[in-house]
């Protein structure tokens, strides 16, 4: 079972909003900071959110990021084409004391 | 501007080893932690491992513990990540990051392009 838990897939028509949650622990998304990345396949994987919701340099203002006690969220509004693409949150596991990732979730723009 | 350049694609039997590099550019190498994150075909990412560039001191998850090396040469501002003991099951693209500030609990903020390491017999 992974240490934290996003859903496989998330889906919208441009212009609307798309949620990814990340679920976790006391251990990690509870005491520790939740980070976003975005990946395209074959290109190299790129840090979109920091802190929670601290947004990386040039990611537009529509990608928002929160926690709730032990579940984090990736918000993604006004939908656009080019954010199809796979999304990965990330945190420290006080338990284990290593860096975990999200099984990934793939944003699909119909 | 930051850019971490990583070696060329592998094929490889199983059993043997893998060394893959990375080399960073602007930016003070001493001043980041280098981690290592790999990503198998269909799968999502999954850390390996950092080093510490000032001390050389190293760090793994726990499945790489005893296969995985991470080195650095200072001098070139190059990380290096050998996996030793390869299975079909460690075909992967290989990914190196820098951390956003000195520590092993800094976020990933800029990354190399992947290594294909594939393992055949």
């Amino acid at each position: 079972q992974s240490v934290l838990t996003q859903p496989p897939s998330a889906s919208g028509t441009p212009g609307q909003t798309v949620t990814i949650s990340c679920s976790g622990s006391h251990a990690n998304i509870g005491t520790n900071y939740v980070h976003w990345y975005q990946h395209v396949p074959g290109t190299a994987p790129r840090l979109f959110i920091h802190r929670f919701n601290q947004r990386a340099s040039g990611v537009p203002e529509r990608f928002s990021g929160s926690r709730s006690g032990t579940s984090a969220t990736l918000t993604i509004s006004g939908l656009r084409s080019e954010d199809e693409a796979d999304y990965y949150c990330s945190a420290w596991d006080d338990s284990q004391r290593s860096w975990f990732f999200g099984g990934g979730t793939k944003v699909a723009v119909l | 501007q930051v850019h971490l350049v990583q070696s060329g694609a592998e094929m490889k039997r199983p059993g043997t080893s893998v060394k893959v590099s990375c080399k960073t550019s602007g930016y003070p190498f001493n001043a980041f932690y280098i981690y290592w994150v790999r990503q198998a075909p269909g799968q999502g990412l999954e850390y390996m491992g950092w080093i510490n560039p000032v001390s050389g001191a190293t760090d793994s998850a726990a499945k790489f513990h005893g296969r995985l090396t991470v080195t650095r040469d200072t001098s070139s501002g190059t990380a290096y990540m050998e996996l030793k003991n390869l299975g079909s099951d460690d075909t992967a693209v290989y990914f190196c990051a820098k951390g956003a500030w000195f520590g092993s609990k800094a976020w990933f903020d800029y990354w190399g392009q992947g290594s294909l390491v594939t393992v055949s017999s």
